[in-house]
């Protein structure tokens, strides 16, 4: 069984500063870990992903994220945001070797980016 | 266009009826998911569909709900009888294959309220 805790729920934030939205997982098998962003009223777009190799993962919009096994965190960073990075933020987790295929998903971070 | 595709945007129905949502997958995608997202929480995983492999259906909550795919095509998902706990947002995703590690692209989901 896998499960996924993303421990702040709302995390306010000045325009231009850094941020770090938490992400720790649960899961009796190795798995992958992926960080998605959701706009009001729109389906999920992939941010980042963690499959194998270097820890420190960049993706889009200025996003990083660093995989940390022993910590079992995942958690998501931006050095300055912006405006346009309000949205909610789900973290999640795929299963590398069994049958599972679906992400377990955390129950979200709403990130709100003040002027 | 080139995404995935769900109709309708927004349903509206009494307690009781049944309704029938729609998936278009991202062509040439063999897999398909479904996830419910209830209001302020994360996403569930309702159920996979990969190639013409029988479908996982372990996350589908009662026997109230199914979900059909013809070949590597239109999804729809049906709930019978629907409840008002079935108000919720619903999500469907496709990815190129069944690999975990694959991204799944989303849909911007079926709004479904339940009065």
């Amino acid at each position: 069984a896998q499960s996924v805790t993303q421990l702040d729920s709302q995390v306010p934030v000045f325009e231009e500063a850094p941020v770090e939205l938490r992400c720790n997982y649960s899961s009796s098998v190795s798995v992958y870990l992926f960080w998605y962003v959701q706009y009001p009223n729109q389906g999920l777009q992939l941010l980042l992903k963690y499959l194998s190799g270097s820890t420190l993962v960049k993706g889009i919009n200025g996003f990083e994220a660093e995989f940390n096994k022993s910590q079992t965190s995942f958690h998501l960073r931006k050095p300055s945001v912006h405006i346009s990075d309000t949205a909610e933020y789900f973290c999640a987790v795929s299963d590398r070797n069994t049958g599972r295929r679906a992400l377990t998903f955390g129950s979200g971070t709403r990130l709100q980016v003040q002027p | 266009g080139a995404g995935v595709s769900q109709s309708p945007s927004n349903k509206v129905t009494e307690k009781g009826k049944d309704v029938e949502l729609r998936c278009d997958p991202i062509s040439g995608h063999t897999a398909l998911y479904w996830y419910r997202q209830r209001l302020g929480q994360g996403l569930e995983f309702l159920i996979y569909f990969q190639g013409n492999s029988a479908p996982d259906k372990s996350g589908l909550p009662s026997d109230r709900f199914s979900a059909e795919r013809t070949g590597e095509s239109v999804s729809t998902l049906t709930i019978q009888r629907t409840q008002q706990e079935d108000s919720a947002v619903y999500l469907c995703a496709s990815s190129p294959g069944q690999a975990s590690n694959q991204p799944q692209h989303f849909g911007d989901g079926t709004r479904l309220s339940i009065l």
